[in-house]
């Protein structure tokens, strides 16, 4: 089952901060976060690989709640490189197969 | 990170004809590969996990004598579409699978843009 990203699409303006919601129906083994920009390849962020694990990679982080079968990514000061669309692509227990299902996408547009 | 190369970055067929597409990790070896493809503002939907060694398993709707998938080496894994038509046509992406276990990275390539007219 794809997971459910929300919101669909935010547009921000330079230093502002933004979440995007990961949410499966699901129980999850990992969640892991890309970014794509338009006709490029997506680009691995971050993955969480236990309940309560929160991560972070500069200005982006990422929380995962596994009882919730949610994770989120934390956008913080935003800059006009973190444009583009965002994915959560989701592992099934028992894991460690890296065959992943994907959200389907939260496109981010920062504006100077 | 990783480097994972896919060729050609382009593609145009006629309908009926076969094309192949190649994907490389290029700094270290991948025992698995995946291919998706991606419609235009869609997400990434796999089609394939590919197993250097041994066949290819194929999602569900997926036709494996479609889409040929043949991973000769720890590094190149190929896509063939054969007897291409217009509802082929989209952007297919591979990944790299680096690490194993609990660790573990995918690097995706550059994608590849097949157009069947």
């Amino acid at each position: 089952q794809q997971p459910v990203q929300s919101p669909q699409a935010v547009i921000l303006r330079e230093g502002e901060d933004a979440v995007i919601n990961c949410s499966s129906s699901k129980a999850l083994y990992s969640v892991h976060w890309y970014r794509q920009k338009h006709g490029e390849a997506p680009v691995f962020l971050m993955i969480l690989l236990k309940g309560g694990e929160q991560k972070g990679h500069e200005k982006i982080s990422a929380s995962f709640n596994e009882k919730k079968q949610q994770s989120s990514l934390y956008l913080t000061a935003s800059q006009l490189s973190y444009s583009g669309t965002y994915f959560c692509g989701t592992e099934k227990p028992p894991g460690n197969t890296g065959k992943l299902i994907f959200g389907q996408g939260t496109t981010l547009q920062v504006k100077p | 990170g990783a480097v994972v190369s896919q060729h050609p970055s382009r593609v145009i067929c006629k309908s009926g004809t076969s094309v192949k597409i190649e994907c490389r990790s290029l700094d270290f070896q991948a025992t698995t590969m995946f291919w998706y493809r991606q419609f235009p503002k869609q997400s990434l939907m796999l089609m394939a996990t590919s197993n250097e060694g041994s066949k290819a398993t194929y999602e569900q709707g997926v036709e494996k004598d479609k889409f040929l998938i043949n991973h000769a080496s720890l590094t190149l894994s190929t896509l063939t579409v054969t007897s291409a038509h217009p509802e082929d046509s989209s952007f297919y992406i591979c990944s790299a699978l680096r690490g194993q276990g609990i660790t573990y990275e995918q690097y995706f390539g550059p994608g590849t843009r097949l157009t069947v007219t």
